[in-house]
């Protein structure tokens, strides 16, 4: 019953390094989501999915590309990483929304990165 | 434009009180979906509450209680006889339907601390 598992938990970089953060549903949910969540500014959506194959842009887009080639995954990546980019980052999904469906989204557990 | 206003920026009360976080939206659509989330330290991010548009009833679980106002747009979310085990921080989000599109507007949070 894992739910929306995030990979890795913690992760230091330099600036100007890349990497990738991992988030991976088993509930079959067509969307999914990442946010970042900073002090004082709550959480702000980055990028999203409403299905495998297509990503559209949040609230705070630059810096990040994400892709979702399989259902179940979607990938935060950071191709050259910034201070400003220190934050906490929850991946998020949904199932798909009908009429008088009204499905919660179901969070990960955050992945702590630090930019230095 | 979507807005969602947590006014309370931090709440500190002593165990066994009451306590109301007030969470007013800001929507043009009539089909739209409220829900509270709780952070407590650990990071992780629960979902509490949804809510639809058309059903102001209003909603009890344990020591929780939802009030949905939708006169004055506002889900307020109080909490009967608070332990220690409540301080976490609360979010209020609304969620507008709008086709395939479905994105949560997040309030700021209410931090509430329960001093023993």
């Amino acid at each position: 019953n894992a739910g929306v598992t995030q990979t890795p938990k913690f992760r230091v970089l330099k600036t100007g390094q890349s990497m990738t953060l991992l988030c991976a549903q088993d509930m079959n949910h067509e969307y999914m989501y990442w946010y970042r969540q900073d002090p004082g500014m709550g959480l702000r959506l980055i990028h999203y999915s409403v299905g495998e194959g297509t990503t559209a842009k949040g609230e705070v887009p630059d810096g990040y590309n994400v892709s979702r080639l399989k259902k179940q995954n979607f990938l935060l990546g950071l191709e050259s990483a910034a201070p400003s980019q220190t934050s906490v980052y929850f991946c998020a999904s949904g199932p798909l929304r009908t009429i008088g469906s009204n499905q919660p989204q179901h969070f990960g557990d955050g992945t702590r990165l630090s930019i230095l | 434009a979507q807005k969602v206003t947590q006014a309370q920026t931090e709440i500190s009360v002593v165990e066994k009180e009451d306590v109301t976080l007030d969470c007013v939206y800001e929507t043009r659509d009539t089909t739209y979906y409220l829900f509270w989330y709780k952070q407590p330290p650990s990071g992780e991010l629960v979902f509490l509450i949804r809510r639809n548009s058309f059903d102001e009833q209003n909603e009890i679980s344990g020591r929780y209680s939802w009030n949905f106002q939708k006169s004055t747009s506002s889900f307020n979310f109080t909490i009967t006889a608070s332990q220690v085990v409540d301080s976490a921080v609360y979010f209020c989000a609304l969620s507008e339907y709008a086709g395939n599109n479905r994105k949560l507007i997040w309030g700021l949070g209410t931090s509430l601390a329960v001093n023993p």
